[in-house]
């Protein structure tokens, strides 16, 4: 059974870091490329990057490039997400999800989710 | 790509629903669209992958298809449990980049 595990969100000021992990377990993890999706609290989700299986090949939506890293551990099948000049706009639960891809790219197993905060 | 949903729709307890989700999309209609449950309070589900396929342990009472830019979600035999907020995905292949729809409130009533 897939299980994927956030951890590090918490409370933070604008302008601050934090960075979020997301563990992997019951799956081949360099085998899967990897996700974070975020969503507002009552709002909807929200596509935020991706990373290939082996970390070569890395996409951002636009409203965190020079601002967000992605990156991952295949060692420890661990995935981050490392978040600088955090705005309250980044405040949201966010997922981690794996990435099944043949015919076209699906998120197909999630996280429970970690909530970042960013509020002075 | 833009996907757009309706923001909700009800139907009583053993009925049919379907929720549609329209592309305008940089793929012209050849994208594939996924869809995904989230119960209150828990994760997103995968619930129909490229377009009409279910995962594994997905009852058969959930099914999609896909004809040019409108997708849709058929769900029979409702549950109250399949209450919750349906979201329609898809991979802009153009952009690189992963989209959602806004989400549907389904309501049991």
């Amino acid at each position: 059974e897939v299980q994927l595990l956030e951890s590090g969100g918490g409370l933070v000021q604008p302008g601050g870091s934090l960075r979020l992990s997301c563990g992997g377990s019951g799956f081949t993890f360099d085998t899967k490329a990897m996700n974070w999706v975020r969503q507002v609290p009552g709002k909807g989700l929200e596509w935020v990057a991706t990373i290939s299986g082996f970390g070569d090949t890395i996409y951002y939506t636009d409203s965190v490039k020079g601002r967000f890293t992605i990156s991952r551990d295949n060692s420890r099948n661990l995935l981050f997400l490392q978040m600088n000049s955090l705005r309250a706009d980044d405040t949201a639960i966010y997922y981690c999800a794996t990435m099944w891809i043949q015919l076209s790219p699906t998120f197909d197993n999630w996280g429970q989710g970690t909530l970042v905060t960013v509020s002075s | 790509s833009v996907l757009t949903q309706p923001p909700s729709v009800s139907a009583a307890p053993g009925q049919r629903v379907t929720i549609s989700c329209s592309e305008s999309s940089s793929n012209s209609g050849k994208s594939y669209v996924s869809w995904y449950q989230q119960v209150p309070g828990a994760a997103p589900k995968l619930l129909i992958f490229e377009n009409d396929r279910r995962p594994s342990g997905i009852p058969d009472r959930f099914s999609g298809s896909k004809s040019g830019t409108s997708a849709t979600l058929v769900i029979t035999g409702l549950q109250t449990g399949d209450e919750a907020d349906y979201y329609c995905g898809t991979w802009d292949s153009v952009l690189s980049l992963g989209v959602f729809g806004g989400g549907t409130k389904l309501t049991v009533v």
